[in-house]
């Protein structure tokens, strides 16, 4: 049970857009659309933000969007704003029947 | 509106087993699997397996096998986490998180709705 890698931090000033990648192997998320994307605001639960590679659920903004290539994953924001100031984590099913969680990434509006 | 109450803080000793519930409202318990994921200070989340609350039928991850234990009461819709034999590195908030269904799609591979966390603090 390997974590996915994501970089540790991202930043971008408001309006800008941010991209944080996600990297696994073709166990998990070279192998499946199963990747899904949490925000967490420091001493909060995480909350789903893209499930299925780009789906997004009701109520959570078109600013946020998700795509896949071979082995990465990728979460875009567009249009930052203040409030999307997080930490950030991506998830992939495993050909284990398991679910593995990237390290994590900071977003920081300057 | 669908909500996850978990349980209250817990201090533990090395050696000692902790049980955490999780109780569900508004919808229907046994439709939808539970996750358990755990989260140390500062660390990234972990998932620790999952529970159909229909059957009861289990799944854990490799790591906390054999000291993982998860069941369901479907009287009063509570899914309850138990780990045993805690030592220091088992100190983290615990979450239990609902698995998700898209019926569009049929996509399931997600946790769409979070417990706010119990903190369990594993200490001599």
């Amino acid at each position: 049970q390997s974590a996915l890698t994501q970089p540790p931090s991202v930043s971008g000033s408001p309006g800008q857009s941010v991209t944080i990648s996600c990297t696994g192997t073709s166990s998990d998320v070279g192998s499946y659309n199963r990747v899904s994307w949490y925000q967490q605001p420091p001493g909060t639960a995480p909350k789903l933000m893209i499930y299925e590679v780009s789906n997004r659920p009701s109520g959570v903004p078109d600013r946020f969007s998700g795509s896949k290539s071979g082995n990465t994953a990728s979460l875009t924001i567009s249009g930052l704003q203040a409030e999307d100031e997080a930490d950030y984590y991506c998830s992939s099913y495993t050909s284990s029947s398991t679910f593995n969680f990237g390290t994590g990434t900071k977003v920081t509006v300057l | 509106q669908v909500q996850l109450v978990q349980s209250g803080a817990e201090v533990k000793k090395p050696g000692a087993s902790v049980k955490v519930s999780c109780k569900a409202s508004g919808y229907t318990f046994t439709s939808y699997y539970m996750h358990w994921v755990r989260q140390a200070p500062g660390q990234g989340l972990e998932w620790m397996g999952i529970i159909n609350p229909s059957g009861g039928s289990t799944s854990y991850a490799q790591k906390l096998q054999g000291r993982v234990t998860m069941t369901r009461d479907t009287s009063t819709s509570t899914v309850y986490m138990e780990l045993s034999s805690l030592r220091s590195e088992d100190t983290a908030v615990y979450y239990c998180a609902r698995r998700g269904y898209d019926i569009l799609t049929g996509y399931y591979y997600y946790m769409d709705v979070w417990g706010k966390g119990t903190t369990v603090t594993v200490s001599s």
